[in-house]
């Protein structure tokens, strides 16, 4: 079964300092990989996705994740992080289960920038 | 660029009572789902949607909900009898095809009181 976990529920940062958020999924085959973004009241934003190919990808806002099959990790990071970054970031993956196509989320990680 | 809507923002029901909240995905997309998020958990899915019908249901979508597109363009979640743990923000999202990223709106925070 689809299962992803990110293991850090909050993590707080300096501003200018650098951030990695943690993702690790389960899935049989290989993952369709997504990070999104959420801030507050607000509904959920796309960083970035991975689908094949290169395992380091570029995403809005400065973000970057690299996909680590050997892992199973697909951890978001920033070399800066900014104010406005904080906000609650879900690691979700997709496939296909029975011929249907789904979306696992995991449980958010909380961030919080200080000045 | 194009977007999911969802109507409305906000709704406050009294327990018992019967909502529907609406979606309007992006004019293109094929598949539909709805996510709740009840208040600092996770998102969690809800039901899938592809050719006029349900493709998948989690055990939280129990006979207290349906889903319909009615006319081509809405995509709404109708909760039958609201309970209390049904206040929650329900997401709305879609996609155009298979693997490509959930569009989601911005969501229908919903109060059972």
């Amino acid at each position: 079964a689809q299962s992803v976990t990110q293991p850090d529920i909050h993590i707080t940062v300096s501003e200018g300092a650098s951030l990695e958020l943690r993702c690790n999924y389960s899935y049989g085959a290989t993952p369709y990989l997504f990070w999104y973004v959420q801030s507050p009241g607000q509904g959920l934003q796309l960083l970035l996705k991975y689908f094949s190919g290169d395992t380091l990808v570029q995403g809005i806002k400065g973000f970057e994740a690299e996909f680590k099959r050997s892992q199973s990790s697909f951890n978001l990071r920033k070399p800066s992080v900014h104010w406005s970054d904080a906000a609650e970031y879900f690691c979700a993956v997709g496939g296909t289960t029975s011929g249907t196509y789904k979306y696992i989320f995991g449980t958010g990680t909380r961030l919080k920038v200080l000045a | 660029e194009p977007e999911v809507t969802q109507t409305p923002s906000h709704q406050v029901t009294q327990m018992g009572q019967e909502v529907i909240l609406r979606c309007v995905p992006i004019s293109n997309h094929l598949y539909f789902y709805w996510y709740r998020q009840i208040l600092g958990q996770k998102v969690e899915f809800l039901v899938s949607f592809y050719n006029n019908e349900i493709s998948e249901k989690s055990e939280i979508f129990d006979d207290q909900f349906s889903v319909e597109r009615p006319d081509g363009s809405n995509f709404t979640l109708k909760i039958r009898s609201t309970k209390l743990e049904d206040s929650a923000m329900y997401f709305c999202a879609s996609i155009q095809e298979a693997n490509s990223p959930l569009h989601f709106g911005n969501g229908t925070r919903l109060t059972v009181t």
